[in-house]
């Protein structure tokens, strides 16, 4: 089992629908979560971090459940840009540790 | 700000040969990591540096690999020999300690 399990997708959607990734963690002394997005032959680029009471940021909001060890990330009104991988990140004191990525594909 | 860059973009090698890549991290990150990406996957880490003690290694196949980071700042990572289930994107990045990471453009490796 991986340490950070994500869907792989693809996720398929029309532009402006609302959609969400779920991501689990394993190691319980995870300490510090982000997103990150990848674009086809680029390299990743963080989207933003995941804190515990959870935040937003403009059409994307991130949610933290550390009692089941879950990570989200919902992105409303979504834009063409917005198709890319969205790799999970869980980061201890000695590991950071990057999901495999969800693919998204918006339609117009 | 310059970002993390890396060199070379591409490197394409014949197997059982040597190689290397390099990395500049961002000005004042104390941490510095190498990443292997294959397609579809997302990035694994080989080796985290905290300044220039190698922190985490424990994912570095040592028989071919390499990797140090003199004086704390630059890095570079070797493969000698080559296989060809080596090709693949490296990445480096950098972040301050236990923050966000920042990556370089990648090298694309491959063995032929």
């Amino acid at each position: 089992r991986k340490e950070v399990e994500q869907d792989p997708g693809p996720f398929n959607v029309p532009e402006g629908a609302t959609v969400a990734f779920n991501c689990t963690y394993s190691n319980s002394a995870s300490q510090s979560f982000f997103w990150y997005r990848q674009d086809c032959r680029k390299e990743p680029k963080l989207l933003m971090s995941v804190y515990s009471s959870g935040n937003e940021d403009g059409r994307f909001t991130a949610q933290l459940n550390r009692a089941s060890q879950y990570i989200s990330l919902l992105i409303r009104d979504s834009k063409l840009s917005d198709s890319a991988t969205y790799l999970c990140v869980a980061s201890s004191a000695s590991k950071i540790i990057f999901g495999s990525g969800t693919r998204l594909s918006i339609r117009p | 700000e310059a970002g993390v860059v890396q060199s070379p973009r591409y490197k394409i090698i014949e197997k059982k040969q040597p190689v290397a890549f390099w990395c500049n991290p961002i000005s004042g990150h104390n941490t510095l990591y190498w990443y292997l990406q294959n397609l579809g996957q997302g990035p694994e880490l080989l080796i985290r540096y905290e300044n220039e003690e190698a922190v985490d290694d424990s994912q570095l196949p040592k028989d071919r690999f390499s990797a140090e980071r003199l004086k704390g700042v630059d890095s570079t990572l070797k493969i000698q020999p080559a296989e060809l289930g080596d090709s693949a994107v490296y990445l480096c990045a950098s972040s301050l300690t236990a923050q966000e990471a920042f990556f370089g453009q990648g090298t694309r490796l491959t063995v032929v």
